[in-house]
């Protein structure tokens, strides 16, 4: 069974880097067989798809983001890693970590997640 | 970018109702949609891929159709621990945007 867990400190300042790892079990990020991805959902709204990384540490990001994130891949630990820079209020929110199916001909989709971390942005 | 709307936002329902969900792409999106259903405080559940491919251990009243620009998620008849929210997401752009969210409650 494929399980995921976020994990990293639930409360950062306004204007730091917001830093959050995700270890994987039940799966090797290192078969190369999916990608690793992050999602958000600010409290009481919607998803947000912030972006992914394949095990070679290609990086894919939502446009809207992407001058602010960083996702980056640690194979040997099974984990993968996200930084946001430059938090303010706006960035409060549960953080979800998934993995990511591509395929030419379903398209991208998260199959399993983990159960979502809270971060909230407040001096 | 694309824009995705669900409607109805919520919607309350009985246990055995048959319950449609739809969602409208800004443009074109092919096949490239999914159905995700949220419970409180978990995180989503895949439940149908690429329009209308069930996703497995995911129960055969989940049904979903669709191509182009407009979508269904049809639940044939409401089980308790159907009562959730639930989102479509794109993955056609990049940013695999997903729709508000509707809010499926007991009657």
């Amino acid at each position: 069974q494929v399980q995921l867990q976020e994990s990293g400190p639930g409360l950062v300042k306004p204007s730091q880097t917001l830093s959050l790892t995700c270890t994987v079990s039940g799966d090797s990020i290192s078969s190369g067989d999916h990608y690793w991805a992050w999602i958000r959902q600010p409290p009481g709204k919607g998803l947000e798809w912030m972006g992914y990384i394949y095990y070679s540490g290609n990086t894919y990001y939502n446009p809207s983001l992407k001058s602010r994130v960083s996702i980056s891949v640690d194979t040997s630990k099974n984990q993968f890693s996200l930084k946001v820079n430059s938090v303010t209020a706006a960035d409060t929110a549960v953080y979800f970590c998934a993995r990511n199916v591509w395929d030419s001909g379903s398209g991208s989709y998260q199959d399993y997640w983990g159960q979502g971390i809270l971060i909230t942005v407040s001096s | 970018d694309i824009q995705m709307t669900q409607s109805p936002s919520s919607l309350s329902a009985s246990v055995g109702d048959r319950v449609t969900i739809t969602c409208r792409a800004s443009q074109t999106i092919a096949k490239h949609l999914n159905w995700y259903q949220q419970r409180p405080g978990k995180g989503p559940d895949l439940l149908i891929y690429a329009a209308y491919n069930l996703h497995r251990g995911v129960p055969s009243r989940f049904s979903g159709s669709g191509s182009g620009t407009d979508f269904t998620l049809t639940i044939s008849s409401l089980q308790p621990e159907d009562f959730a929210t639930y989102y479509c997401q794109e993955s056609y752009s990049t940013s695999y945007t997903f729709g508000q969210g509707t809010r499926l409650e007991i009657k």
